[in-house]
């Protein structure tokens, strides 16, 4: 079965640096990869999605990679701020899945100012 | 904006006795979810619903659980006999349309069984 790995529990970095986030998964790439936010006690807020045949995706601040080949994508979280400080969740959208997504366990983001 | 939402917000019971979780998808959105949070753990996938009927359903959406949408606007999901090991957060979502997009979580029900 299908398995993800976000490369590490936890992550601190200080305010304005990039933060750089890595999923990776196993077996058949996924459709669209996604990723979402979750903060303490609340449901997954969605943030990007990337396309299967897509390299890169952008918006505001955010950065999406997908590598097929690697089976890899990096989220990346530019000019960071102690607001960002959330849990990131990679998730896989399969295809012929009825869009039920394939959540990896997060990495929790800490910003220090 | 649009938004979905969860009713109870923490819902406590005993062992063996039967919960009903309750959701109101986004309006125009055609697929729903639940899936669910143990503490400290990943978000799984429970079952989807599309059409009136369950689409898909993991190995955990067993016998114990059953879905429901009653009236066009709410999403049930009802869990028999609870056990101690159901104790989770319980997330509702739903998606406007078929293939890639975004899927919309409600704030979550925390299920506590003593």
């Amino acid at each position: 079965s299908q398995k993800i790995e976000q490369n590490s529990e936890a992550l601190n970095i200080q305010e304005g640096k990039t933060a750089t986030l890595t999923c990776n998964y196993t077996n058949y790439s996924p459709a669209y990869l996604q990723w979402y936010r979750q903060d303490p006690g609340r449901g997954p807020v969605f943030l990007l999605l990337i396309r299967e045949n897509e390299k890169e995706k952008r918006k505001e601040r955010l950065k999406v990679t997908f590598d097929t080949t690697l089976k890899q994508s990096l989220f990346h979280i530019t000019a960071s701020q102690p607001a960002d400080s959330a849990t990131y969740l990679c998730a896989l959208d399969m295809w012929g899945s009825q869009g039920n997504l394939i959540f990896g366990k997060g990495t929790k983001l800490s910003v220090k100012p | 904006e649009p938004e979905v939402t969860q009713t109870p917000s923490h819902q406590v019971t005993q062992m063996g006795q039967e919960v009903i979780l309750r959701c109101v998808p986004i309006s125009n959105h055609l697929y729903f979810y639940w899936y669910r949070q143990i503490l400290g753990q990943k978000v799984e996938f429970l079952v989807s619903f599309y059409n009136n009927e369950i689409s898909e359903k993991s190995e955990i959406f067993d016998d114990q659980f059953s879905v429901e949408r009653p009236d066009g606007s709410n999403f049930t999901l009802k869990i028999r006999s609870t056990k101690l090991e159901d104790s989770a957060m319980y997330f509702c979502a739903s998606r406007e349309r078929e293939g890639g997009n975004e899927q919309f979580f409600g704030p979550g029900t925390r299920l506590t069984v003593l």
